[in-house]
């Protein structure tokens, strides 16, 4: 089946530290991998995105990149501000499918 | 401007009064679908719709139905809600080309409590 696991929150950081935040999955053919962000109230928005093994995504300094071999899809950023803060999900679509999975959520808080 | 709405915000109800939220998109995607988000689970899918008249199951479809007639709505019904509907709904809709989907974009979602 398909599935999507990312790492637990919450997670706190100071200004300008680096950011990574794990996401894994098991997925039926080829997923489209998805970085989703959403802001205290509001519903989700996208981050960014890849759709083929090796492909990075990229969007507002944050990345990542879709590893077939480790069926990971880790997002990165490397000098995170307070206005980061929210709660980031990963999620995939199968190219088998029709339905999108989502993570449980990290929840990032940035600190001045 | 391109969105995704849903009404009503919040709602708090009770056990057994049915109710719908509705969902209405102005993109002209094909794909809407469903969520509830809730704490330590994340976003399920409830339901979703490849277009007008098809309609799939997702992760937790039970105790909910869809309807799609029209390809810009597309509203949930709780026919007989129960406590453990309480939760955060969100709408969403997405177009679908070259066998990839596209970014969804969410509408702001509908906070719900059956008492």
């Amino acid at each position: 089946g398909n599935s999507v696991t990312q790492m637990e929150g919450p997670v706190t950081l100071s200004e300008e530290a680096f950011l990574t935040i794990n996401c894994t999955y098991t997925a039926t053919g080829y997923p489209s991998l998805f970085w989703y962000v959403q802001y205290p109230g509001e519903g989700l928005q996208l981050l960014l995105k890849a759709t083929k093994a090796d492909d990075k995504g990229s969007n507002k300094g944050f990345e990542a990149t879709y590893r077939k071999e480790t069926t990971s899809f880790h997002l990165e950023k490397g000098s995170v501000q307070v206005s980061d803060s929210a709660v980031y999900f990963c999620a995939l679509v199968s190219n088998t499918g029709n339905q999108f999975y989502f993570g449980t959520g990290t929840s990032l808080t940035v600190i001045p | 401007e391109a969105q995704v709405t849903q009404n009503p915000r919040y709602l708090i109800t009770v056990t057994g009064k049915k109710l719908t939220v509705t969902c209405s998109q102005n993109m002209n995607h094909e794909y809407m679908s469903w969520y509830r988000q809730d704490p330590g689970l994340g976003l399920r899918q409830i339901y979703y719709s490849m277009n007008v008249e098809v309609t799939d199951k997702g992760d937790v479809p039970e105790g909910y139905k869809v309807s799609r007639k029209e390809k810009r709505n597309f509203p949930l019904i709780l026919e007989s809600p129960s406590p453990n509907q309480t939760s955060l709904y969100f709408c969403a809709s997405s177009t679908h080309s070259g066998g990839a989907y596209n970014e969804q974009f969410f509408g702001p979602g509908t906070r719900l409590t059956v008492l």
